[in-house]
């Protein structure tokens, strides 16, 4: 059982927005600005696509964008496009595991 | 640019033993951590372990702590993930990563992952 909650799968039509949640405790998404979001496509490795809860790396498409509101941190995807078809995981620094906790990841389906 | 690449996918028997590796380059090898990351078949990620390569100060899960070995050979630019005994259920997709800056970070560049299928 991973330390943040996903739900296991999310999907939106072509131009359609989406937002994936990502539920951790006050241990971890609750109490510090550290969450951050990595997108992989099948039989590729992660790529960071969202840091600091908010903050895109240079690259990554301004229809990304990132939120957090008390235990709970969130992605946003707008005008859907094929290409974001892909499964995303979140993270977070934790206070109680110096490595960071992951959560169990989504996949999104593009229609 | 930081470039990770890892070692080519591995077959293995159980019991066998096993050492992968990362060389990472475009960077001050001794001055960032490396990550190792697990990804079993049709899952999600799951951190393993960390090393420092400067001082070899390293850091496990506790579901990893015991099970595997990471160590850094710095005249090389290497990191290593070892098993001494490996288990079927250590088939899975391995990454190491390295984080942007110090700790706490995110995992900014990644290797493109090795591949390990230990049969029974």
């Amino acid at each position: 059982q991973s330390a943040l909650t996903q739900p296991a799968s999310v999907s939106g039509s072509p131009r359609q927005s989406i937002t994936i949640s990502c539920t951790g405790t006050n241990s971890d998404v609750g109490s510090y600005n550290l969450v951050s979001w990595y997108q992989q496509h099948p039989g590729k490795a992660p790529k960071l696509i969202i840091y600091e809860v908010t903050k895109r790396p240079s690259g990554v498409s301004n229809r990304v964008s990132g939120s957090k509101s008390g235990n709970t941190a969130s992605l946003t995807i707008s005008g859907l496009q094929a290409e974001d078809e892909a499964d995303y995981y979140c993270s977070s620094y934790a206070s109680n595991d110096t490595l960071g906790v992951f959560g169990g990841g989504t996949k999104l389906t593009v229609l | 640019e930081v470039r990770l690449v890892q070692s080519r996918a591995e077959v293995k028997k159980s019991g066998e033993s096993l050492k992968i590796s990362c060389k990472g380059s475009g960077y001050s090898f001794t001055s960032y951590w490396i990550a190792w990351v697990r990804q079993m078949p049709g899952k999600g990620l799951e951190w393993m372990g960390i090393i420092y390569p400067g001082d070899s100060n390293t850091r496990y899960s506790p579901s990893f702590q015991g099970q595997v070995t990471i160590s850094a050979d710095e005249s090389i630019s290497t990191a290593y993930l070892q098993w001494s005994s490996l288990k079927a259920s250590d088939t899975a997709m391995y990454y190491c990563a390295r984080p942007w800056w110090d700790l706490p970070s995110p995992l900014r560049s990644w290797g493109q992952g090795t591949l390990v299928t230990v049969s029974s």
